[in-house]
């Protein structure tokens, strides 16, 4: 069955940093695409980032842009998300997904909160 | 960036119901949507692709259809565990957008 495993969330400050961790199993990690995506309950849904399943290139939302890097260790069967400069509005349940065929996600795993607050 | 606009924001339909939930693109975006469904407390859950095609183990009462900038997901007959929030993505290019959600309320 696959399974992805979030890790790494919790309350840092303004300005901190943190690192997130997805956890793969099931299947071939290292054929698939990955993906961020987060979640708050006022903004909804929005994707963060992507990286190739060699790790060759990435692409990120405008507003993480220099501030969020994405990146995996394909021997490891983990997806990460390094954090800096974090902003209140970074606040919000992060959640890795595989992708398939175009950029559909799925599955999603069972996310992580990240809070973001003085 | 593809503004995503689904209505209606909230339904509250009988089970049995058939349930129509549409998705407008602000631009022309192909066959390009996802539609997913998510319950209180666990992660959204694919349940249609490229804009009709059935993801493996969902129920057939769930069918999406259109192309272009409007779509729409329907369930034939609602079932007690469909009172959800479905939410359509766009995958036609970055970044990757969502609709605002709309929560199937009991009625």
């Amino acid at each position: 069955e696959v399974h992805l495993v979030e890790s790494g969330g919790g309350l840092v400050q303004p300005g901190g940093s943190l690192r997130l961790s997805c956890e793969a199993s099931g299947f071939t990690f290292s054929s698939y695409w990955m993906h961020w995506v987060r979640q708050t309950p006022g903004k909804g849904l929005m994707w963060v980032s992507r990286i190739t399943s060699d790790g060759s290139a990435t692409s990120y939302a405008d507003s993480v842009k220099g501030r969020f890097t994405i990146s995996r260790d394909n021997a490891k069967n983990t997806l990460y998300l390094q954090m800096n400069s974090l902003r209140a509005e970074d606040t919000a349940v992060y959640y890795c997904a595989r992708a398939g065929g175009v950029a559909r996600f799925d599955p999603w795993g069972q996310g992580t909160l990240v809070t973001v607050s003085s | 960036d593809i503004q995503m606009t689904q209505s209606p924001s909230s339904l509250s339909p009988s089970v049995g119901d058939r349930v129509t939930i549409t998705c407008r693109a602000s631009q022309s975006i192909g066959d390009y949507l996802n539609w997913y469904q998510q319950k209180p407390g666990n992660a959204p859950k694919l349940l249609i692709y490229a804009a009709s095609g059935l993801q493996s183990g969902v129920p057939s009462r769930f069918s999406g259809s259109g192309s272009g900038t409007d779509f729409t997901l329907t369930i034939s007959s609602l079932q007690p565990e469909d009172f959800a929030t479905y939410y359509c993505q766009q995958s036609d290019s970055t970044p990757y957008t969502f609709g605002q959600g709309t929560k199937l309320e009991i009625k």
